[in-house]
């Protein structure tokens, strides 16, 4: 399974846009690129994934590169409930699962 | 949106009983269902995967006696720790997948095994 690379942490103030970058350099083609967020003691929360077109969806916004070798989500405007670990994950069209990453801890603020 | 419910949320048991988690898809049928298990300020680890009617995929490492997975119906998955012990002690998740691509989770069971 290909595996992502991230950020340990990022800050942002609230109301300020949010970029959280994700290196996966071995992606296979038919890898989807998948965002999901978890608040502590929960589950994890979808965010957005795609698999090669840039996506926007209520939450966030996913630009990916043109090599699909990095994304970026994109938060617009950061509240304080953003705060969370992000997790960037491939999921292989073969074996369908979802391994993650450390992610990325967002710290927000007010 | 897609609900997976699981249950119990927390848990407390005796080293060397079992303990068994249910994961049930609310709003659609879960062809695939995957558990993975949490510890303190790490990553989730997949643990297996499951689809309805077969056995279970169990990832390197991960004692399949032990963690008894059942996929019985497109709604309903059980995680069953047999003779658990304090090292079981985790957050267990459990996610579901029905025809699209999203990945729906769980809010997780927190086992504390005395």
């Amino acid at each position: 399974d290909a595996k992502t690379t991230q950020p340990n942490s990022m800050e942002s103030n609230e109301e300020e846009p949010v970029h959280l970058p994700c290196n996966h350099s071995t992606i296979s083609g038919t890898d989807y690129i998948h965002w999901y967020r978890q608040l502590p003691s929960q589950g994890p929360e979808y965010v957005i994934h795609g698999l090669t077109s840039n996506v926007n969806n209520r939450m966030a916004s996913l630009a990916i590169a043109e090599d699909r070798k990095s994304s970026t989500l994109i938060l617009h405007r950061a509240t304080l409930r953003d705060a969370a670990v992000y997790y960037c994950i491939l999921r292989s069209s073969n074996t369908g699962k979802l391994i993650f990453g450390q992610g990325t801890t967002l710290q927000v603020k007010p | 949106g897609a609900v997976v419910s699981q249950h119990p949320s927390w848990v407390i048991c005796k080293s060397g009983t079992s303990v068994k988690i249910e994961c049930r898809s609310l709003d659609f049928q879960a062809t695939t269902m995957f558990w993975y298990r949490q510890f303190p300020k790490q990553s989730l680890m997949l643990m297996a995967t499951s689809n309805e009617g077969s056995k279970a995929t169990y990832e390197q490492g991960v004692e399949k006696d032990k963690f008894l997975i059942n996929h019985a119906s497109l709604t309903l998955s059980t995680l069953t720790v047999t003779s658990a012990h304090p090292e079981d002690s985790s957050f267990y998740i459990c996610s579901a997948r029905g025809s699209t691509e999203k990945l729906f989770f769980g809010s997780g069971t927190q086992l504390s095994v005395l």
